[in-house]
């Protein structure tokens, strides 16, 4: 496995910027999940994939927020509007169907909205 | 809606010292049970799972958990922790019919002096 990978690693923005984050999963896993972790706090569900559906949204995730899986391999999360709440640890973690509830993460994206 | 409680936000023990860590859950139906760790600067991994059978399971680096039904709790385990247990602890709960959606604990940060 060459492991979950996220891109970028930091991102500075200022208030009302959009901004785009990209996941990329390990290549046979078909499952992908995108979670938030603020300090102090333990990683918050976002959405999942299996394969380009997204099958299940948190209510935690507004408007602002839309993610795709155009070809059932890479992520996008984009937060449009950003704001100051949205300052986060962005997280992404993929899996197999068989073993779908072990997940592998990625490093995350560190957002940060000045 | 379900919730996940770990008590101890900080740690701090001696080598070879006993640990245990706590959580309870707040979902009274069927649940699969994780524990996933962070070491510093690394990414989420998986220490140990139960869905099923032997409320007591073993993971990696001689980790165990012990499920509790009546005490809805999930408590992390080891007999004698070393340096490297560094980390910082997340317990995680999945519905048993949810799909594929954690509701992590706001994790514990262990660390073990040398």
């Amino acid at each position: 496995d060459t492991g979950v990978s996220q891109n970028p690693r930091h991102k500075i923005t200022k208030r009302g910027q959009n901004v785009t984050f990209r996941c990329d999963p390990i290549s046979e896993h078909n499952r992908l999940y995108w979670y938030r972790q603020t300090l102090g706090q333990g990683p918050e569900f976002l959405t999942y994939f299996q394969n380009e559906a997204q099958l299940e949204k948190s209510r935690l995730l507004s408007d602002r927020f839309s993610a795709e899986r155009p070809k059932g391999s890479f992520s996008t999360l984009e937060i449009q509007r950003t704001e100051q709440g949205d300052s986060a640890m962005y997280l992404c973690a993929s899996s197999r169907v068989s073993d779908n509830e072990k997940l592998f993460f990625g490093s995350g994206t560190q957002l940060s909205v000045l | 809606a379900q919730s996940v409680s770990q008590h101890n936000h900080h740690v701090i023990l001696s080598e070879a010292a006993s640990l245990e860590l706590g959580c309870n859950y707040s979902y009274g139906g069927t649940v699969n049970l994780f524990w996933y760790v962070q070491y510093p600067g690394q990414h989420l991994q998986l220490l140990l799972k139960y869905f099923s059978g032997d409320p007591l399971v073993k993971g990696i680096k001689g980790f165990e958990a012990e499920f509790i039904k009546s005490k809805f709790s999930f408590n992390l385990r080891k007999p004698s922790v070393q340096w490297s247990d560094t980390a910082e602890y997340f317990c995680a709960v999945n519905e048993g019919n949810a799909g594929n959606m954690l509701t992590f604990g706001g994790g514990t940060r262990l660390m073990v002096k040398p």
